[in-house]
């Protein structure tokens, strides 16, 4: 299944790295979303975009810079990230904000 | 805050038992409701959703779920399962449409061949 695609699926970065993580979506949506999977916790929410403007920000961390440069793409910025940053950052779309939302594959993040 | 909760955070299970994985909600007005699976190495994946009209819900391979308004609960059902079936199930809510969505911290299923 190709509709959200995410790159890379792995990715180890030290402290002081910068780093972007990159969505697509092949699905005509007009809505695209943010969530970080870490261990024993629920999904958390980061990032939604609606029409390619911000329309939540759900108290991240300004290491985390977020664009949207059209409705087809997303990405993540990440810059002085910290180990408990580790975890599974999932890309989402939807054909409305918050209507039935489908999920990329995730990247997989270390930070050491 | 609205939020979620999935009782049970491992279930193991043989083949062709029945399993049924709670998940109750806190939000008291009109919800939207969803059960997403992640299968091991698979991105997360719809399994089924409620709006509104009939309270059980048909999603793929052979789940169903039931919307109990009163009991504010969404239980996910599989008459018989498969080792394939092994994965997390999470369950999610939102707040009719136009509204966040917000995730249960998932139950681990393990189904032994």
């Amino acid at each position: 299944e190709t509709g959200v695609t995410q790159t890379p699926r792995h990715l180890v970065m030290g402290m002081t790295n910068k780093k972007s993580l990159k969505c697509e979506q092949h699905l005509g949506h007009n809505a695209m979303y943010w969530y970080k999977q870490s261990a024993k916790k629920p999904l958390e929410l980061m990032f939604v975009y609606s029409l390619e403007e911000r329309v939540e920000n759900n108290s991240v961390p300004s290491r985390f810079s977020p664009e949207c440069p059209n409705s087809s793409h997303l990405f993540l910025h990440l810059h002085t990230l910290q180990p408990e940053d580790s975890a599974l950052y999932l890309c989402a779309s939807s054909q409305g904000e918050w209507e039935t939302q489908y999920f990329g594959p995730g990247t997989r993040l270390l930070v050491l | 805050a609205q939020s979620v909760s999935q009782h049970n955070h491992h279930v193991i299970l043989s083949e062709a038992a029945s399993l049924e994985l709670g998940c109750n909600y806190s939000y008291g007005g009109t919800v939207n409701l969803f059960w997403y699976v992640q299968y091991p190495g698979q991105h997360l994946q719809l399994l089924l959703k409620y709006f509104s009209g009939d309270p059980l819900v048909k999603g793929i391979k052979g789940f169903e779920a039931e919307f109990i308004k009163s009991k504010f609960s969404f239980n996910l059902r599989k008459p018989s399962v498969q080792w394939s079936d092994t994965a997390e199930y999470f369950c999610a809510v939102s707040k009719a449409a136009g509204n966040k969505l917000t995730f249960g911290g998932g139950t681990r299923v393990l189904v032994k061949p």
